[in-house]
């Protein structure tokens, strides 16, 4: 079975802070993606990458950055933590053109 | 940004009712797959509809992707309570393997 790993299931930070959100993936996918997930907005896309190194702005990219120095690891980065990043991230990762498969998700909630 | 707009937001029914749920875009996608995802967990793919005018069926649920690959309906027949859930729409674009997300279908399904 296909598994996507995200590092944690809850995470409270204080603004201001630089926070760190990694996903692992074992199935050897070229894409990976992080999405926040906030009610009534659906999945948002902040990031993806389609290889190692690779990175291209999803539509909400400002206030984070991404790194994928492993193809296995994507994880999301952000630099100052605000109130308004207050969410759920979800990551993914899919061979090209199939199914994205999901992590359980980080609730992550910004004080 | 390639949108995707879902509708309705919000759908409350009885136990045997039947239901559709739409995906709306003006632009077009090479495929487009429909997720469901369950509080606590990541969305988790339903099927993938790929040639214009494609009509597949998983048990109850009958998917449909427009003639011209801009829209995609989602039917339910005989709704269970075990339907609830949000039903969330991606597109695939043409210009590579960006997956966009619809805003979701909030079902709740009641016995």
């Amino acid at each position: 079975d296909v598994k996507v790993t995200q590092s944690s299931r809850y995470l409270v930070k204080r603004t201001g802070e630089k926070v760190f959100l990694e996903c692992v993936q074992d199935m050897d996918h070229e894409n990976m993606f992080w999405y926040r997930q906030d009610p009534g907005l659906g999945l948002r896309l902040i990031y993806f990458s389609y290889d190692v190194k690779m990175k291209e702005k999803g539509d909400i990219p400002e206030g984070y950055s991404v790194s994928r120095e492993k193809k296995e690891r994507f994880s999301l980065i952000l630099e100052s933590a605000s109130t308004n990043q207050t969410s759920m991230y979800l990551c993914a990762s899919s061979l090209a053109g199939r199914e994205a498969f999901f992590g359980q998700g980080t609730r992550l909630t910004v004080v | 940004t390639q949108l995707l707009e879902q509708s309705p937001q919000f759908l409350s029914i009885q136990e045997g009712e039947n239901l559709t749920v739409y995906c709306n875009s003006s632009s077009v996608f090479s495929s487009l797959q429909w997720y469901r995802q369950e509080p606590g967990e990541g969305p988790v793919l339903l099927v993938t509809v790929v040639t214009g005018g494609e009509v597949k069926k998983l048990k109850r649920l009958t998917f449909q992707f427009g003639d011209a690959r801009k829209d995609s309906s989602l039917h339910i027949t005989a709704a269970q309570t075990g339907d609830t859930g949000l039903y969330l729409c991606a597109g695939e674009g043409n210009a590579g393997n960006m997956l966009t997300f619809g805003g979701g279908t909030r079902l709740m399904v009641k016995p």
